[in-house]
């Protein structure tokens, strides 16, 4: 049973378009929702992060959107650029332990 | 300041061997964990620890076992190694359950 769904699987953008990537949950009990970023051959690295009292975070170019009462989050990358085309992942912590559930990672390909 | 190293980055087991994969962090995080990474199924989670002396299993657990005797170290162990443990393996450690930082991975080939 995957707690965190995460679509779509795959995603192509041009240069300067908008990338957006979904993540859904059920479990009220996660607290915290971090967006890695992971490069081949790459462990991943730390892009962004939420808490559900949050509906909006913007760093720079990415922002996520948190809607709590649909259990859903999004990840929006603005002016996508081809140096972001990696593989991208949701994740959720519960809150009564540091377990950090992933979803299963959208490849983004941003064409020039 | 390393971060997170792990070791080896790459190793080729046969059916039934053991080994164990080492992760050790310098940020003195008292969370460290293991995930396995298979294509279409993102990371899942091994096992965790949330200090020395405690660790408890993740989503995955079966193959594979794990001891915390110091902060800095969190190996995992597998005992009888299969086919269906090919994989690629990350170390994460963190404090305050926020901010992982993952290690490079070591991407194991069980033949």
């Amino acid at each position: 049973q995957q707690q965190v769904k995460q679509s779509p699987q795959s995603l192509i953008v041009q240069k300067g378009g908008i990338s957006i990537i979904n993540c859904a949950y059920e479990n009220t009990a996660f607290d915290y929702f971090p967006w890695y970023q992971q490069f081949p051959g790459k462990g991943p690295a730390l892009l962004i992060a939420i808490r559900p009292d949050v509906s909006e975070k913007k760093e720079g170019r990415f922002t996520i959107s948190f809607n709590k009462s649909a259990k859903q989050f999004s990840l929006h990358i603005m002016d996508s650029q081809p140096g972001d085309s990696a593989t991208y992942f949701c994740a959720a912590r519960m809150d009564s332990s540091y377990k950090l559930i992933f979803g299963s990672g959208t490849r983004l390909l941003v064409r020039p | 300041n390393a971060g997170v190293t792990q070791t080896p980055k790459f190793q080729v087991l046969k059916t039934g061997q053991s080994m164990t994969l080492q992760c050790a962090q310098d940020m003195n995080h008292e969370y460290m964990s293991w995930y396995r990474q298979d294509p279409g199924m993102g990371l899942r989670l091994i096992h965790y620890s949330v200090g020395a002396g405690i660790t408890d299993q993740g989503e995955v657990p079966n193959g594979y076992n794990v001891s915390r005797s110091t902060t800095e170290d969190f190996p995992l162990r597998l005992l009888s190694a299969a086919p269906s443990q090919t994989s690629v393996y990350f170390c994460a450690s963190g404090r305050g359950g926020v901010g992982y930082t993952f290690g490079s991975g070591t991407r194991l080939t069980v033949v």
